[in-house]
C-alpha cells in the first residue's frame, strides 16, 4: 500500500459487540476519511477527520486521529450483521494534491 | 439522490483489446477521480479531473488514458488490455476539491 497498514487485517466479534480498526498512514495529510466496502460493491463514505481535530463522531461510528503518532481508529459501538464489510481509512495526499490514498482494510465480521 | 453512475457494470475483454469505462459524476460535481481495484486490494488511485482539466495523476499505466468532457462525465479508455487490468474500476466525483469522495458501483472489467 502506498500509505500504510491496518490493523487487523480482520476481526469477528459478534452482534452487540463494538468493533476497533486501526490505520497508520506515512506522510502528512489535509484530512483522513474512512469508507466501507461491502463484497465487491462500490466505497461508501462513512466519516472525515480533518488534520486539525483529533475525534468525531457520527451515529454508533467514532474516529480518532493523532497526527503526531499518524494514526487513526474507527470504533463501531453494538456492531450489527449488517456492519460486515471492509473498511478502509484513506487520506488526502498534502495540500496540492487530491487523491484518496487507501490502506489495506480490515475485513469485519459480525455473526448473529 | 443521485449518485455517480457507472456504466457498463461488468465488461469482459481479450488480451490486446480495449475497452472505455464511462462515469457521469453527481450533478454540481466537479472533479472526478478514477481507481482501480485488484482482487482483495486496496484501491489505487490512477487519475482526476478537475473542471475538465488533469488535475492529479497516480498510478495509472501509459496504456491507459481518460478525459471529462464539456458536460462533466469522464471516460477512462483502456488499450493493450493485459490480464493484470483485471479489476474493479471505480469513478467518484466530489463537489470540491479535498473533500469527500462519492463513488460508483464501479465496473469490473474481466480479462480473457
Amino acid at each position: 500500500s502506498q500509505q500504510g497498514e491496518e490493523d487487523p487485517q480482520a476481526l469477528s466479534i459478534q452482534e452487540g459487540e463494538n468493533a476497533t480498526m486501526n490505520c497508520s498512514y506515512k506522510t502528512s495529510i489535509n484530512n483522513l476519511q474512512w469508507y466501507r466496502q461491502n463484497s465487491g460493491r462500490g466505497l461508501v463514505h462513512l466519516i472525515l477527520i480533518r488534520s486539525n481535530e483529533r475525534e468525531k463522531h457520527s451515529g454508533r461510528l467514532r474516529v480518532t486521529l493523532d497526527t503526531s503518532k499518524k494514526s487513526s481508529s474507527l470504533l463501531i459501538t453494538a456492531s450489527r450483521a449488517a456492519d460486515t464489510a471492509s473498511y478502509f481509512c484513506a487520506t488526502v495526499r498534502g495540500q496540492a494534491g487530491t487523491a484518496l490514498i487507501f490502506g489495506k482494510g480490515t475485513t469485519l465480521s459480525v455473526s448473529s | 439522490a443521485a449518485g455517480v453512475i457507472q456504466s457498463p457494470r461488468h465488461l469482459i475483454k481479450e488480451k490486446r483489446e480495449t475497452a472505455t469505462l464511462k462515469c457521469y459524476p453527481i450533478p454540481r460535481h466537479d472533479t472526478v477521480y478514477w481507481y482501480q481495484q485488484g482482487p482483495g486490494q486496496d484501491p489505487q488511485f490512477l487519475i482526476s479531473f478537475y473542471e475538465k482539466m488533469q488535475s492529479d495523476k497516480g498510478s495509472i499505466p501509459d496504456r491507459f488514458s481518460a478525459q471529462q468532457f464539456s458536460d462533466y462525465h469522464s471516460e477512462l479508455n483502456m488499450s493493450s488490455l493485459e490480464l493484470g487490468d483485471s479489476a474493479l474500476y471505480f469513478c467518484a466525483s466530489s463537489p470540491t476539491r479535498g473533500e469527500t469522495q462519492y463513488f460508483g458501483p464501479g465496473t469490473r472489467l474481466l480479462v480473457l
